[in-house]
Formats: C-alpha cells, structure tokens, sequence
C-alpha cells in the first residue's frame, strides 16, 4: 500500500483565499483524522470520521474551517477565507481498528500551508 | 487546555549515551499511550506504546515507562544514534468509557538531537 497520500505538499496562498487540501486514506481503513501542526500547540486533532461520517469536529478552530469525507477514498479540509494564522502542516491520518486500544494512526507526510 | 504536556522542547544528547523523553498527562480517563517519531518532511511515524495495566514496555533500543500514580511517561533510547534525532510526540488514548473513544491527544513535541 502506498500509504496515505496527501496534496499538495505545499500551498502559498493569499489571505482571504480558499484553501482545499486532500487526502487519500490507507484502503481498508474506516477511520479518518484530520490534524494541524504548529509550534505552539503541536499536533491538535482537527476532526475525525468513521465510515465517512463526521464523529468529533470539537477541534475545528471556526467556522471558516470544514471537512468532508464522499467516500471511503478520499477527504478534504477546506479554510474559507484563509487568514495568516492558518499557515501550520496539516497532517491527515488514517486507522484500521479502534475498537481495540492497540490500534495506532498512520499519517501522511502533510501539506504545509502559507496564507501571506 | 493541554492534557498531554512535553515541557522539554528540546533535548540533545551525546552518541552513545542515553536519551530520555518525558510526557506527563493530565486526563484520569487516558488507558493507552504511544511515542510517535517525526522526520522533516515526513508525517509521524509509530514508535511504541503502553498499555495502562503496565509499567514498562521494551522494544530493541526503545523503552516506554509508565507511573500511573504521578500521570508520568517517559521513553527512554539506548544506545541513541545520529539516525535517531527527529521530534517525538507523545500521545495518549481514552479507554471506551470516556466520550472520546479512540481519539489520540498529542503533547506538543520534543526535537531530540543526537550528536556523534
């Protein structure tokens, strides 16, 4: 398996501009992640699905933010209207089996995002 | 609120020598903990877990310490090589009674440098 595949892997955008970063989950995986990197805060969990349904979004900073999931292949975290505060590596994530506590996350490389 | 603190930013230790780095939680309802490693570039990677019913588990140069009682963990590498400098994240997982089921809540890193 290729591993979770995330795009881009870098976006200079400016503020006020739409933002859409993708993500492809490992095939078999029922569970999604969406998570944001920064310095300050480290790794923060942004929202997650199961079988394409939304669970926990407590993590989503504004409404600005929103992330869909059409399909077991695929996810997007869109930022509209961007803000230079928005700039982080947003990392995606993908789990088989949460059910049992040994389950670990597979992440993806990340896509490091710049609002100017 | 952090409930997974890595209060050392950074660590830097000597080839050869013993690396140790700490994670301290605040959450009662955690019952699984796991050390991520991240490259540059790269999304974090698996590294070793724990299970609360146990105080120590030991993978190869790897070792994952747990109190309980003073909410502590601590992973310990021996020997540490250059090959091992990256960032490590320490994360924790509720048990199915907490309403978060299977959400991984992750300290905020630490860059560990191994010099040869």
């Amino acid at each position: 398996d290729a591993g979770v595949i995330q795009s881009p892997r870098h976006e200079v955008t400016e503020m006020g501009q739409e933002v859409t970063l993708r993500c492809k989950p490992i095939s078999g995986h029922d569970y999604l992640f969406w998570y944001r990197q920064t310095m300050m805060r480290g790794l923060e969990l942004l929202i997650y699905f199961n079988n394409n349904v939304p669970i926990d979004d407590s993590g989503m900073p504004e409404d600005r933010f929103s992330a869909k999931m059409p399909n077991a292949s695929f996810s997007t975290l869109k930022i509209q209207p961007s803000e230079p505060r928005d700039s982080a590596v947003y990392f995606c994530a993908s789990s088989a089996l949460l059910a049992a506590s040994t389950d670990t996350q597979y992440f993806g490389p990340g896509t490091r995002l710049t609002v100017l | 609120d952090q409930q997974v603190k890595q209060n050392s930013p950074s660590l830097s230790v000597q080839e050869g020598r013993i690396s140790i780095l700490n994670c301290d939680y605040t959450n009662s309802m955690f019952d699984y903990f796991l050390w991520y490693k991240k490259y540059p570039a790269e999304g974090p990677t698996f590294l070793i877990s724990i299970s609360s019913i146990k105080d120590k588990n030991e993978d190869g140069r790897f070792t994952v310490f747990l109190n309980k009682s003073a909410k502590h963990l601590s992973l310990h590498i021996v020997p540490s090589q250059p090959g091992d400098s990256a960032v490590y994240f320490c994360a924790a997982k509720e048990d199915a009674g907490g309403t978060s089921y299977g959400k991984l809540t992750f300290g905020q890193g630490t860059i560990l440098t191994v010099h040869p």
